[in-house]
C-alpha cells in the first residue's frame, strides 16, 4: 500500500509558469522531505520539514507543511527547464523513526 | 564530499540466477537503505538496517534478503532473479535526525538489473 500519496502524477507546464505538487500521508509524519530527480540520474535532496505549519524555501522552490503534519505541498515559482525531472516526497513515519519511505513522484517537465 | 556507492550501474542477469547488489558508504552512517523505482510507483523500499546485523522488512521485501556485516556495507540478495524484478535498485543511507542534522538520506546512483 502507498502510504504517501503524490499528485498529480506527471505535469507539463510552459515556461514561467507557476505550479504545486502535493503530497499527502495516511498517518502523522515525523518528517518531510522532498527530493529531485533527473532523469538518469541520483536523487538530490531539495528540503526537509518536521514542525505542523513550517515553510521552507530554496531560490524558487517552497515547500510547506500543514498543521497536522500529513499534508506538504511544493511550489514552483516561475518555472524553468532545469527545473523539469521527477519530484519526490518521503517521509519518516512516527511509529518507527527508522524507516523512510516514499510517494509515487511527480513527473515535471517544462517547455520552453 | 558524501558518497554512497553502488557497485554495479547496469547487470544482466537470467531468471534464476542469484544476484548480489553491493552499496558501500564512506560517512559512517547508521541507517542503510534499498529501494526499488518503477516508472509511475516511485521508490519502494525493499529493506533497511539501522545498525550492523540489523534489519527490517520494508514494504516489499518478498524474493530479496540483505546482508550488513560490517557498517559501511549493505548487500541486497536476490535468491533467485525474476523477470519482475526487473528494476532501478537504489541504495541510500542516512544518520540519525539530530538536532543538527536534517537525516536525509545520501542515494547511490542505482544499478539497473534486467533480468532476463
Amino acid at each position: 500500500s502507498q502510504e504517501l500519496e503524490q499528485s498529480p502524477q506527471s505535469l507539463i507546464v510552459q515556461e514561467g509558469k507557476n505550479l504545486t505538487i502535493n503530497c499527502t500521508s495516511s498517518k502523522t509524519l515525523y518528517g518531510l522531505y522532498w527530493y529531485k530527480q533527473k532523469y538518469g540520474e541520483g536523487l538530490i535532496f531539495l528540503m526537509m520539514l518536521q514542525k505542523g505549519g513550517e515553510e521552507k524555501s530554496h531560490e524558487k522552490i517552497t515547500a510547506k507543511l500543514d498543521e497536522k503534519k500529513q499534508q506538504s505541498s511544493l511550489h514552483i515559482t516561475a518555472s524553468q527547464p532545469s527545473h523539469a525531472g521527477i519530484y519526490l516526497c518521503g517521509a519518516v513515519p512516527v511509529y518507527n523513526f527508522n524507516k523512510f519511505y516514499f510517494g509515487s513522484g511527480t513527473k515535471l517537465n517544462v517547455k520552453p | 564530499d558524501v558518497k554512497v556507492t553502488q557497485s554495479s550501474r547496469y547487470l544482466v542477469k537470467r531468471t534464476g540466477e542469484k544476484v548480489f547488489l553491493e552499496c558501500v558508504q564512506d560517512m559512517d552512517h547508521e541507517n542503510m537503505f534499498w529501494y526499488r523505482q518503477d516508472p509511475g510507483l516511485g521508490l519502494r523500499l525493499i529493506y533497511f538496517s539501522y545498525d550492523v546485523k540489523m534489519k527490517e522488512k520494508g514494504d516489499i521485501p518478498e524474493g530479496y534478503s540483505v546482508s550488513r556485516e560490517k557498517k559501511e556495507r549493505f548487500s541486497l540478495i536476490l535468491e533467485s532473479a525474476s523477470t519482475n524484478q526487473t528494476s532501478m535498485y537504489l541504495c541510500a543511507s542516512s544518520s540519525p535526525r539530530l538536532a543538527d542534522n536534517t537525516g536525509e538520506l545520501f542515494f547511490g546512483e542505482g544499478s539497473r538489473l534486467t533480468v532476463l
